[in-house]
């Protein structure tokens, strides 16, 4: 079965500064990727998402992720953050075929500094 | 495009009573809906997808007679909690899957349900 890790249950980072938050994803023949944010008390808005294609996928907000398939890694990244990034991010993977359920990743914080 | 709605967005209920969540795809079909769980500071846990005009399929765990879901239309589906009791206070947060996108979901805003 599928499984998403996110390592990183929590990165404090200061404001303007590079972010990267990690996920990688147990094998499959093929794969669907995502990033969520979700705002306190809100639900979760898609930040990006890899279905094919270049590996390099430019999401909103500044966000990018990269695919790699060797090291069964989604990490997402923005060079440089604001206070207003501060919130929980969720990677999650489609499970393939037929049913589209997510697996989601235990979740990040992000907390910016200012 | 892709919005998803959820009404109510807060609901405060007696134990023993019943409550039920809808949710709405508001600009695109959705022939597959999924509900989901969310305890404070977790991740979200799958309770059931919702398939137009057929029954819900129901994850690991999750009793079917206590969360009812109905999802009689192409943009609405509602859940239920039936006979909510104080464990079942929590944040459910429905989705919607657009048909193409490699079944992208989009989500609602999240129920808050608290039980006293």
């Amino acid at each position: 079965a599928q499984s998403v890790t996110q390592l990183d249950s929590q990165v404090p980072v200061f404001e303007e500064a590079p972010v990267e938050l990690r996920c990688n994803y147990s094998s499959s023949v093929s794969v669907y990727l995502f990033w969520y944010v979700q705002y306190p008390n809100q639900g979760l808005q898609l930040l990006l998402k890899y279905l094919s294609g270049s590996t390099l996928v430019k999401g909103i907000n500044g966000f990018e992720a990269e695919f790699n398939k060797s090291q069964t890694s989604f990490h997402l990244r923005k060079p440089s953050v604001h206070i207003s990034d501060t919130a929980e991010y969720f990677c999650a993977v489609s499970d393939l075929p037929g049913t589209y359920k997510y697996i989601f990743g235990t979740g990040t914080r992000l907390k910016v500094l200012a | 495009g892709a919005v998803v709605s959820q009404h109510p967005s807060w609901v405060i209920c007696k134990s023993g009573t019943s409550v039920k969540i809808e949710c709405r795809s508001l600009d695109f079909q959705a022939t597959t809906m999924f509900w989901y769980r969310q305890f404070p500071k977790q991740s979200l846990m799958l309770m059931a997808t919702s398939n137009e005009g057929s029954k819900a399929t129901y994850e690991q765990g999750v009793e079917k007679d206590k969360f009812l879901i109905n999802h009689a239309s192409l943009t609405l589906s509602t859940l239920t909690v039936t006979s909510a009791h104080p464990e079942d206070s929590s944040f459910y947060i429905c989705s919607a899957k657009s048909a193409g996108g490699g079944g992208t979901q989009y989500f609602g805003p999240g129920t808050r349900l608290t039980v006293l």
